[in-house]
């Protein structure tokens, strides 16, 4: 069974960096692409960052290109988003999706995502 | 970027109804790579169709996609009551932004 556990939330103040992680088992992680999908109170669903399976391939949403980095550990079948210079504009719950391929694919599997508050 | 606008904003409906959402995208959508999930409160998103057209594992036959370019649709042919939610649609050709729509709420009439 594909399990796609989120960590690392948490309430910062702008400016405030944070480091989210997502612990995935039940599948040959490093075949199957992976993403961010963010999603703010009320609203709808925003796709953040993705990276292929080997993840020499990293994409960025236009609003945090320059200020997150998505990698992933394929020995611990774990993927990371590193958020900088955090905005209020940034809070949201941060979903991990799993890839239904390698590269470009839709998101077969999501975690139950974890909080960022962002507020002064 | 490919912008996907979805419509109506909300569909009210009673269950045993058909319900037609629409997906509309700013330009062509490479390969038909346009996808549909289903969200209710408190939970994720869950994949229901990709390719457009094809059922996602363990989705009801009720649910179908169609359509191709720049405008796809969702039917669900009879609501059950656990079909009530927000639906999104989300193309995925490349290159990324791999842009969602807005949403469009399936609710009780």
């Amino acid at each position: 069974e594909v399990q796609l556990v989120e960590s690392g939330g948490g309430l910062l103040q702008p400016g405030e960096s944070l480091r989210l992680s997502c612990a995935a088992s039940g599948f040959s992680f490093s075949r199957y692409a992976m993403n961010w999908v963010r999603q703010a109170p009320g609203k709808g669903l925003e796709w953040v960052s993705g990276l292929n399976g080997l993840g020499g391939s990293r994409y960025y949403a236009d609003s945090v290109r320059g200020r997150f980095t998505i990698s992933r550990d394929n020995s611990k079948n774990t993927l990371f988003l590193q958020m900088n210079g955090l905005t209020v504009e940034d809070t949201a719950v941060y979903y991990c999706a799993k890839g239904d391929d390698y590269d470009a694919s839709p998101s077969d599997h999501w975690g139950q995502g974890t909080l960022v508050t962002v507020s002064s | 970027e490919i912008v996907l606008t979805q419509s109506p904003g909300t569909l009210s409906l009673s269950p045993g109804e058909r319900a037609t959402l629409s997906c509309r995208a700013s330009q062509g959508v490479t390969s038909r790579y346009l996808a549909w999930y289903q969200q209710k409160p408190g939970q994720a998103p869950r994949l229901l169709i990709y390719g457009a057209s094809s059922r996602a594992t363990g989705i009801p036959d009720r649910f179908s996609g169609s359509g191709s370019g720049t405008d796809f649709t969702l039917t669900i042919t009879s609501l059950e009551p656990e079909d009530f939610a927000v639906y999104y649609c989300q193309q995925y050709a490349s290159p990324p932004p791999w842009t969602f729509g807005q949403g469009t709420k399936v609710e009780f009439k």
